[in-house]
């Protein structure tokens, strides 16, 4: 049974401040991690991949990926009002579907 | 790019009709799309993966005589809603995978639909 946890949360960080978001998998031979935010009342939209252990940047969002402890993480900085929403952790393990975790809801107040 | 739409965006039935919803990727071929439901403040929850050509693979404990899937193009997956009850009324959200892109794990998800049966 392949796993992604991730803690519901609300992770509540002030505006300016910097949020982290963890993920946990259970299977080793997961190829392809995302990040996925959902606002409420919308469909999740993908902000970022990552497919190799490291770091990868895109604007004020950072994965990090550790293969070997089996857990990637989500870094926002600046944090915003606006990135208030909840974020999905989703791992591809070379089967058809991503699986996906339950989410982390973010809160930044202003 | 990498843009999929649904149709409709929201839709109120009556109890025992059918209601179809639309899933198409509009500037890509997708041989898979993936239909989910997410009822309110719950995790998305997957209910099958259509595959263009063939029959869906629904996933456990999804009746695939009452949630109809039909994936006639590679732009282009349906999903019908038959005999509805209110217990089916939540939000449904398809996603699409890039047949010609260079990541076939990623998807990309349509903006959802929020069915309600009265």
């Amino acid at each position: 049974q392949k796993e992604v946890e991730q803690n519901s949360g609300p992770l509540s960080v002030p505006e300016g401040a910097i949020a982290s978001l963890n993920c946990t998998y259970s299977d080793r031979v997961s190829q392809s991690f995302f990040w996925y935010r959902q606002y409420s009342g919308k469909s999740p939209e993908l902000i970022m991949s990552i497919y190799s252990n490291g770091d990868k940047e895109d604007g004020r969002f950072t994965a990090q990926l550790n293969k070997a402890s089996q857990y990637v993480s989500l870094l926002i900085r600046d944090s915003q009002p606006s990135d208030s929403a909840t974020y999905l952790c989703a791992v591809y393990s070379g089967y058809s579907t991503l699986t996906f975790g339950k989410g982390t809801m973010l809160l930044v107040s202003p | 790019g990498a843009v999929v739409s649904q149709h409709p965006s929201r839709v109120i039935c009556k109890s025992g009709t059918s209601v179809k919803i639309e899933c198409r990727s509009l500037d890509f071929q997708a041989t898979t799309m993936f239909w989910y439901r997410q009822f309110p403040k719950k995790s998305l929850m997957l209910m099958a993966t259509s595959n263009e050509g063939s029959k869906a693979t629904y996933e456990q404990g999804v009746e695939k005589d009452k949630f109809l899937i039909n994936h006639a193009s590679l732009t282009l997956s349906t999903l019908t809603v038959t005999s509805a009850h209110p217990e089916d009324s939540s939000f449904y959200i398809c996603s699409a995978r890039d047949s010609g892109g260079s990541d076939r794990s990623k998807q990309y998800f349509g903006p959802g639909t929020r069915l309600t049966v009265t």
